[in-house]
């Protein structure tokens, strides 16, 4: 089965501190792995999108990276903001099927 | 970039009435959109894949009478919640492929549905 998981399920960090965020995926065949930031009552909003053959991928302060072999990525967000504050959630598509594995979220809360 | 409009933001409605939300691509067509719903702090789930001019391909215990889905042309697909009852209340979110768009798949901003 399919599945998607993210540790921390929820951080408080102080506004300006960096975090970093983990994704372990069990999804087979891999596509490719994508970070969305959604803010509370909206939509999911793309960070990145990373392919096989790629371990790394920035949008600004969110770093992401991917490790195909061991099945695991992370987004770092540098710098963080109050704006940062959000839900963080894995996304993760296999290259045989549409349909996209979610993991559960990771709850960001970015104080001043 | 690839948009994709969700309206209403938010609707009110008693037990009992429809309800219709719209998932519009504004800037590419999209052949095949995807209506989930979110509970809180819990993670999307598939509720249905609609295929322009076709009938939606449902996901195992989503009711297709309850949540009827058209998608009458390439950058429209509606989900229409019919006979609403409270435990219907939820966050339903579309989304739109767009397979030009590297490997795009791109969200609505949501409709958070409250049925009293």
């Amino acid at each position: 089965k399919n599945q998607v998981e993210q540790s921390p399920q929820s951080l408080i960090i102080l506004e300006g501190k960096n975090c970093t965020l983990q994704c372990n995926y069990t999804v087979s065949p891999f596509s490719n792995l994508r970070w969305y930031k959604q803010d509370t009552g909206r939509g999911p909003v793309s960070l990145t999108i990373m392919t096989f053959s790629e371990n790394t991928k920035s949008n600004g302060r969110y770093t992401a990276t991917l490790d195909a072999d061991t099945k695991q990525s992370s987004l770092h967000i540098t710098a963080s903001q109050l704006s940062d504050s959000a839900s963080y959630i894995c996304v993760v598509s296999p290259s045989n099927d549409y349909k996209l594995s979610f993991g559960a979220g990771t709850t960001v809360t970015v104080r001043a | 970039g690839a948009v994709v409009s969700q309206h209403p933001s938010r609707v009110i409605c008693k037990s009992g009435t429809s309800v219709k939300i719209e998932c519009r691509s504004l800037d590419f067509q999209a052949t095949t959109m995807f209506w989930y719903r979110q509970f809180p702090k819990k993670s999307l789930m598939l509720m249905a894949t609609s295929n322009e001019g076709s009938k939606a391909t449902y996901e195992q215990g989503v009711e297709k009478d309850k949540f009827l889905i058209n998608h009458a042309s390439l950058t429209l697909s509606t989900l229409t919640v019919t006979s609403a009852h409270p435990e219907d209340s939820s966050f339903y979110i579309c989304s739109a492929s767009n397979p030009g768009v590297n490997y795009g798949y791109t969200f609505g901003s949501g409709t958070r549905l409250t049925v009293v």
